[in-house]
């Protein structure tokens, strides 16, 4: 059964350090997604990409964030300068082009980020 | 979206039906129900969804009442990979990209 894939599984950084966390979605979807989740709390939505550009973004992902397509098959999430919150799970998710189908998301293990 | 309500927690003996329920009473005509899960620092797991007719796959049940304002999950022989937090999300859906808002959900113990 295809699946989403991250890595690293655990990231461990400095304040201020810039980090990249990968994700290869599910080879024919099209729409793909970054959701965090800090320790104890909700699995908060992040931001959603289809067709090389952001279609939504939530209050979260500020300018420090960035994502991106770099080649047919890797999305990443960039961020600048971590902060110490930034210390969550991160979870890549994707899922097709289907209407009724289209809430149905696949989501990676996720990368544990550790900011110290 | 309609809010939906559920149990904080629940305990389930193995093997044995868990019935997981969710309240969504200001569900619109054309809002889907939607179960996802998250096992222990693993990511969310897309369970089922419907609109109102009950529905059955692989992995569970979905029952929903007439009046849909009331849904259930069921998973008919609960094991203990099936302990985990439960999402029942309320939706409609459409084509294209759709975020997934998550709610505390019911944290459901399955007990050897």
């Amino acid at each position: 059964e295809p699946e989403v894939t991250q890595t690293p599984s655990h990231q461990v950084t400095q304040m201020g350090q810039e980090v990249i966390l990968r994700c290869v979605p599910i080879s024919n979807h099209l729409y793909f997604y970054w959701y965090r989740q800090i320790l104890g709390q909700k699995v908060e939505f992040l931001v959603s990409f289809y067709n090389n550009e952001i279609s939504e973004k939530s209050e979260i992902f500020d300018d420090q964030f960035s994502v991106e397509r770099p080649d047919g098959s890797n999305f990443t999430l960039k961020i600048r300068s971590t902060k110490l919150e930034d210390s969550a799970m991160y979870f890549c998710a994707s899922s097709d082009l289907g209407l009724q189908s289209s809430y149905e998301q696949y989501f990676g293990p996720g990368t544990r980020l550790t900011v110290t | 979206d309609a809010k939906t309500t559920q149990p904080t927690s629940m305990d389930c003996a193995e093997g044995r039906a868990a019935n997981l329920p969710c309240n969504h009473s200001t569900i619109s005509g054309n809002e889907y129900v939607y179960w996802y899960r998250q096992i222990h620092s693993q990511g969310p797991q897309y369970i089922i969804h419907g609109l109102k007719n009950n529905e059955t796959n692989e992995m569970a049940s979905l029952i929903i009442t007439e009046d849909r304002k009331s849904s259930t999950l069921i998973l008919p022989h609960a094991t203990l990979r099936d302990t985990a937090v439960y999402y029942c999300i309320v939706r409609v859906p459409s084509g294209g990209y759709q975020k997934v808002t998550f709610g505390t959900g019911t944290k459901l113990q399955v007990i050897p």
